[in-house]
This record gives structure tokens, sequence and C-alpha cells, in this order.
């Protein structure tokens, strides 16, 4: 099983201000099978980047994703009060499908 | 706009099954893989496993050998069944589409959750 291993488990900021998440896995992942969701309190998950870069549909741009191997990040410009929540990345280089524990991003 | 709805009951006794079904609307369910995934109140999500609209499944390891997802696309839904059902298994259910290869087998739609808790 491939972990996932996400951090920092917190992450304090201002508005405007940019966050920088990664997901550390314990073996190689395809860069087509990195994937980011962003969680609300009380809501589903809502994909963000899929692919490692690439945007879902009517996500803002000020959301990027990056990396390869066993590194990969999540970015995220100009930071608004509504991008609180809790970060997830996934992959399905192998299986099982698998998630990191979760990035908390306050603002 | 494609809307997923889970649905079941939300408490279940100790050792009985878990079944839950979740509805599809506003698109087809062909091409499509449906995957359930459940999060344990205040923690992280974890796979349960998905079903092609055809009917083939993959299921996650660690649940396997109680897990049993089907389809029925003439009524645009799937189910998941869980058996043997302990504490450990109190989670809020989603159901999610995934494309598949084409978009790295991310989920794209999800169901707004449902609460189930294993509890006499």
């Amino acid at each position: 099983e491939v972990v996932l291993t996400q951090s920092p488990g917190t992450l304090s900021l201002s508005p405007g201000e940019r966050a920088t998440l990664s997901c550390r896995a314990s073996q190689t992942v395809n860069t087509r099978y990195l994937a980011w969701y962003q969680q609300k309190p009380g809501q589903a998950p809502r994909l963000l980047i899929y692919g490692t870069s690439s945007r879902a549909s009517g996500i803002p741009d000020r959301f990027s994703g990056s990396g390869s191997g066993t590194d990969f990040s999540l970015t995220i410009s100009g930071l608004e009060p509504e991008d609180s929540a809790v970060y997830y990345c996934q992959q399905y280089s192998a299986t099982p499908l698998t998630f990191g524990q979760g990035t908390k991003v306050e603002i | 706009q494609v809307q997923l709805q889970e649905s079941g009951p939300g408490l279940v006794k100790p050792s009985e099954t878990l079944s839950l079904t979740c509805i599809v609307s506003g698109g087809s369910m062909s091409s499509y893989y449906w995957s359930w995934i459940r999060q344990p109140p205040g923690k992280g999500l974890e796979w349960i496993g998905y079903i092609y609209y055809s009917g083939g499944t993959n299921y996650n390891p660690s649940l396997k050998s109680r897990v049993t997802i089907s389809v029925d696309t003439s009524k645009n839904q799937f189910s998941l069944k869980l058996s043997s059902v302990t504490a450990a298994d109190s989670a809020v259910y989603y159901c999610a589409r995934a494309p598949g290869y084409a978009s790295g087998w991310s989920h794209d739609y999800w169901g707004q959750g449902i609460l189930v808790t294993v509890s006499s």
C-alpha cells in the first residue's frame, strides 16, 4: 500500500499569503494518478487538482499542483478566507487507492 | 449537473450488515467508475472500493472480505454492503464518481455523505 504523508498538519496564514502543502509518498507515484481535494466542515471533499497539476473544472487559478516521484505539493497563491479547509492528496498509482491524512489550513 | 445521493439506515447493530445505496442523477453511469469512500468522525478518508458501470469491481484489501459493491444501471444507482460491522465501521460514507484513467482516478463528483453509526 502506498502511504501518503502530508505536512504540515496545520498551516496558519493570513489572507493574501501563499500556502504550500506537501504530500510525500512511500513509493514512486505516477504523476497521472495524484490528486488533491479540499474539504470544508460538514461537506464532501471537492476535487481541486488531478494528474498532479491539472485544475478541475471551476477551480480558481490560485490553486496549483506540482511534483514527481515521491514528492508532490499543492500551492495556494493569494489565500482567501474561503480557502480555510482541510486538504487531502490521493493516489491510485498502485492499488489500493489511498489518501493522505490531511493538512488543515487556517486563515 | 451530475448529483449523487446516499441513502440507508443511519444506525446499524454490531455484527449486522451495513447497506447503502447511491442514486445518480443528471447523467449516465456509463463509462465511469463508482466509488464508496468513508470518513470516521474527525479523521481522514478511506477508499472502500469501486465498481465499473459494467460490473467489474476493485476493493480495498483491508475490507475486501466484508465488502460487496453492486450496480443497477437501469435504476441509475449502485450499492454498498459491508458485513459483520463493528464500532470501527462508524463513519460518514460517501459515494463518488471517478472518470478513471482520463482523470487519473480522481473523484470529480461526490454525494453529500451519510453518517452511519454502529451501536446496539
